[in-house]
């Protein structure tokens, strides 16, 4: 199964900072199925970006992501304070679909 | 409006049983593949089972295989997990993810709400 790294574990900024999220597959990540989700404590994960670089419905376009092969960011541009939250990234394309351990943002 | 509802978590002693619920509205139930997505209290998230649109195809992750089984009832629009041998390792929020429709892969673009497992004596 691929394995996806995440870092790094924990990113301490400031609202209107920039966010820079890294996730790291072992293995090529078929067709860019690679998708980011948000999740704030006691709530379901959000999906956010989905191929790698598409936004999900409704998504703000401070968030963006990128990224092919086995190496993927996802960016937000200027941190609102609604944005502090754990995040995911997840490959979709090959059987088992498998998350990363996730990366927290929280507030400096 | 998609929808996705669980029920049936809570207490359960190890080695016991339990069933999850998750009824769907909003979307053409039938037509979609189905899964199980679970998080340890302060942990990631655990992809583990998996069924296909008319539930002729299933996964299960190595940690639950042979203990719990993934069903779905298409004229209820309802998937279950019935979850058997339960361990303290099981303890878990279980959320319901809508699929695809097809074979091409999707993200989860839907999710319930989850429903709280807890094993313990």
């Amino acid at each position: 199964e691929i394995v996806l790294t995440q870092s790094p574990g924990t990113l301490s900024l400031s609202p209107g900072e920039r966010a820079t999220l890294s996730c790291r597959a072992s293995q090529s990540v078929s067709s860019s199925y690679l998708a980011w989700y948000q999740q704030k404590p006691g709530q379901a994960p959000r999906l956010l970006i989905y191929g790698a670089s598409s936004r999900a419905t409704g998504i703000p376009d401070r968030f963006s992501g990128g990224g092919s092969g086995t190496d993927f960011t996802l960016t937000i541009s200027r941190l609102e304070p609604e944005d502090f939250a754990v995040y995911y990234c997840q490959q979709y394309g090959s059987s088992p679909q498998t998350f990363g351990q996730g990366t927290k943002v929280e507030i400096k | 409006e998609v929808q996705l509802v669980e029920s049936g978590g809570g207490l359960v002693q190890p080695g016991g049983s339990l069933r999850l619920s998750c009824s769907a509205s909003g979307f053409t139930f039938i037509s979609y593949a189905m899964h199980w997505v679970r998080q340890a209290p302060g942990k990631g998230l655990e992809y583990v089972s998996a069924i296909s649109s008319h539930g002729g195809s299933t996964y299960y992750a190595d940690s639950v295989k042979g203990r719990f089984t993934i069903s779905r009832d298409n004229s209820k629009n309802t998937l279950y997990f019935q979850m058997s041998s339960l361990r303290a390792e099981d303890t878990a929020v279980y959320y319901c993810v809508k699929g695809s429709p097809t074979s091409v892969p999707r993200p989860f673009d839907y999710w319930g709400q989850g429903t709280l497992v807890t094993v313990s004596s």
